[in-house]
């Protein structure tokens, strides 16, 4: 099985702030990546997929990169309603989702 | 609209069975891959089961021989029944459409069923 490696588990920063979270894979798995918010008490949300592309709807301060096995997820600009847990998300061969990052307002 | 909406959880005593639903709307449950995720409470989320459009089925090593996914194509709902129930299986169940082969995005979301293992 392949396991996610999500950092840090959390983090605080200001409004406005640029935030970035990581996330490694056991092993190579090109583009197959995906990004999630959840919001205290409610279903996950999709952001990314495939590693970088921005699903419908979802702000343009959020974005992703990489490929392989080291991957990244970007908020540009930190605001109020971005408090959340993210969650990234592989499926090689079965879905695995990483740890999650509680992100917090400084 | 396009959502899913979970039923069939609720309290149960270890060594029990539960049985869980996922209604569809907007969209046809077979014609899709189909999966269950969980969340135990305060951690993070866990992949449980998934159904293929063309019916494999497939489970997290955590489930496998104690859960089965199905659906019922007449009622485009997905299921998860769940035996000999653990305390360590409680958790808020998910229902969710996987965008596969598209990509492997897990793209609708239901609104999570709580399902409680304790004596």
């Amino acid at each position: 099985d392949i396991q996610m490696t999500q950092s840090p588990s959390s983090l605080s920063a200001s409004v406005g702030d640029r935030v970035t979270i990581t996330c490694q894979a056991s092993q190579d798995i090109s583009n197959y990546l995906n990004w999630y918010q959840q919001k205290p008490g409610k279903a996950p949300k999709l952001l990314i997929y495939d590693a970088s592309n921005l699903e419908t709807g979802v702000p343009s301060r959020f974005s992703g990169s990489g490929s392989g096995t080291d991957f990244t997820f970007t908020i540009s600009s930190l605001q109020p309603e971005d408090i959340a847990t993210y969650y990234c998300q592989q499926y090689d061969n079965l879905p695995h989702f990483g740890g999650g990052t509680k992100v917090e307002i400084k | 609209e396009v959502q899913l909406v979970e039923s069939g959880g609720g309290l149960v005593q270890p060594g029990g069975s539960l049985r869980l639903s996922c209604a569809a709307s907007g969209f046809t449950v077979s014609s899709n891959y189909m999966s269950w995720v969980r969340q135990a409470p305060g951690k993070g989320l866990e992949w449980v089961s998934v159904i293929y459009s063309g019916g494999s089925t497939y489970y997290a090593d955590s489930v496998k021989g104690r859960f089965t996914i199905s659906r019922d194509n007449s009622k485009n709902t997905l299921y998860l029944q769940m035996n000999s129930l653990r305390a360590e299986d409680t958790a808020v169940y998910y229902c969710a459409r996987v965008r596969l082969p598209v990509d492997s995005a897990f793209d609708i979301w239901g609104q999570g069923t709580m399902v409680t293992v304790s004596s």
